[in-house]
């Protein structure tokens, strides 16, 4: 399965630092995307990465790519009670749709 | 104007039974999608739909039907609802396959 897997599945953290999430995957892809989703909503997607990039950035958002070890990592700095959500990866790989990961359930703490 | 949208939000009904769920996006986007949701959070691809052409997870029972009107809507329909069918079920959309996605609210059934 191409199925990519988010880790930690979960990760509780004070506000104002940072979270880091880190996604494996299994076989080549076009790009990767990142999504949050908020309890009871439907999916947002944050950024997109493609495959001959390393890192991206969006505001608070960075997003590094390795090709070479298939992960990718999004680091949210400086956090807020707000970024409260799960967050997915999802892979590109040509086969029409995106595959996503399992999910890091994130807590920010006021 | 919101981009996707799914009606119902909330649709409970008994085993047996045959529902289904419409999906509506005006973003002028080429390809649709449906997942499941789970209530382990994992999100499960089962159906996209590109330029008429319909790509099936191979792995969704054939009760479940994908029905495309026109590119603007792609519904989902159930025949002979089971228990296990209980689950959030997202439409998206996208310009084309490899491009980010915008997701509808979800339609959370329930089958008693």
């Amino acid at each position: 399965s191409q199925q990519g897997e988010e880790d930690p599945q979960a990760l509780s953290i004070q506000e104002g630092e940072n979270a880091t999430m880190n996604c494996s995957y299994k076989t080549s892809i076009n790009n990767l995307q990142w999504y949050r989703q908020n309890s009871g909503r439907g999916l947002v997607h944050l950024i997109l990465i493609r495959s001959n990039e390393r890192e991206k950035h969006s505001g608070r958002l960075r997003v590094t790519l390795d090709t070479s070890k298939k992960s990718s990592s999004l680091l949210i700095t400086a956090s807020r009670a707000a970024d409260t959500a799960s967050y997915f990866c999802a892979t590109e790989t040509g086969a029409n749709n995106l595959f996503f990961g399992t999910g890091t359930r994130l807590t920010v703490i006021p | 104007d919101t981009a996707v949208s799914q009606t119902p939000k909330y649709l409970v009904t008994q085993m047996g039974n045959d529902k289904s769920i419409k999906c509506e996006q005006n973003l002028g986007h080429d390809t649709m999608y449906w997942y499941k949701q789970d209530s382990k959070k994992f999100l499960k691809i089962m159906f996209s739909y590109n330029n008429k052409e319909l790509i099936i997870n191979e792995t969704v029972p054939n009760r479940f039907s994908p029905k495309s009107p026109d590119k603007a809507h792609l519904n989902l329909h159930i025949n002979s609802l089971e228990l296990g069918d209980s689950a959030v079920y997202f439409c998206a959309s996208s310009q084309d396959p490899t491009a980010e996605q915008y997701f509808g609210p979800g339609t959370r059934l329930t089958v008693t």
